[in-house]
């Protein structure tokens, strides 16, 4: 257990729908991370907050947004959904900004039909 | 973005030593990582190389960097039935952005 938690576990939803997943860093964790891990596109690093503040954008698509709160806990909205968005969501945090330890969560895999 | 690439699949002896390599394009990475992904699981850290060193070795891993040719190997000495997964490589850039190769699956056969 690498004490980062995500909900839901599972999403289906249908193309065009928005959804929201939440991500809960590990205590004491400044940073998080999302990934996108799909079949087709393998593992892509989405967008990085640290403190509240973004840090670092990656693959993300403008449907797609992230924020981090106060009590650092992260949501990532999916909006306009498209069937090729069906993938596993991973949370990761880490302690700091540019630190080299991540610790993932178990995922959220979505389902769009 | 940057490539990273890695051969799809693996497979060796249990007992025997595991070579798992990666090559990648971008000449300004900070780090380099290695992680495991078990069936139905996220991703766990298993070793990580600062950019200006050559070698890493932890327990039972070994991590080369050839900074000059971009080729990053992990080698575990005395593979067992419970290192079977995917392994990544990851790099980082000085824009603190994330890279990721297409994963090695390692197939240990008893």
């Amino acid at each position: 257990d690498s004490g980062v938690t995500q909900t839901p576990k599972h999403l289906i939803t249908a193309t065009g729908q928005r959804v929201t997943l939440r991500c809960s860093p590990r205590s004491g964790d400044l940073s998080v991370y999302w990934y996108q891990q799909s079949l087709d596109q393998g593992l892509q690093f989405l967008i990085q907050y640290y403190n509240g503040e973004e840090r670092a954008k990656g693959n993300i698509l403008e449907r797609f947004s992230a924020q981090q709160f106060p009590d650092l806990h992260s949501e990532l909205n999916l909006s306009s959904l498209e069937l090729g968005d069906s993938a596993l969501y991973f949370c990761a945090s880490s302690v700091g900004d540019h630190t080299d330890t991540q610790y993932f969560g178990p995922g959220t895999r979505l389902t769009v039909l | 973005g940057e490539d990273v690439e890695q051969s799809l699949f693996l497979s060796v002896r249990e007992g025997d030593s595991s070579v798992i390599n990666c090559t990648y394009t971008d000449s300004s990475s900070t780090y380099l990582y290695w992680y495991k992904q078990e069936p139905g699981a996220g991703l766990q850290l298993l070793t990580y190389i600062f950019s200006n060193m050559d070698m890493k070795q932890d327990q039972r891993l070994t991590v080369l960097l050839n900074k000059k040719d971009k080729h990053l190997s992990l080698r575990i000495a005395d593979t067992q039935t419970g290192d079977s997964a995917i392994y990544f490589c990851a790099e980082k850039d000085t824009g603190n952005q994330f890279y990721f190769g297409t994963g090695t699956s390692l197939t240990v056969i008893p």
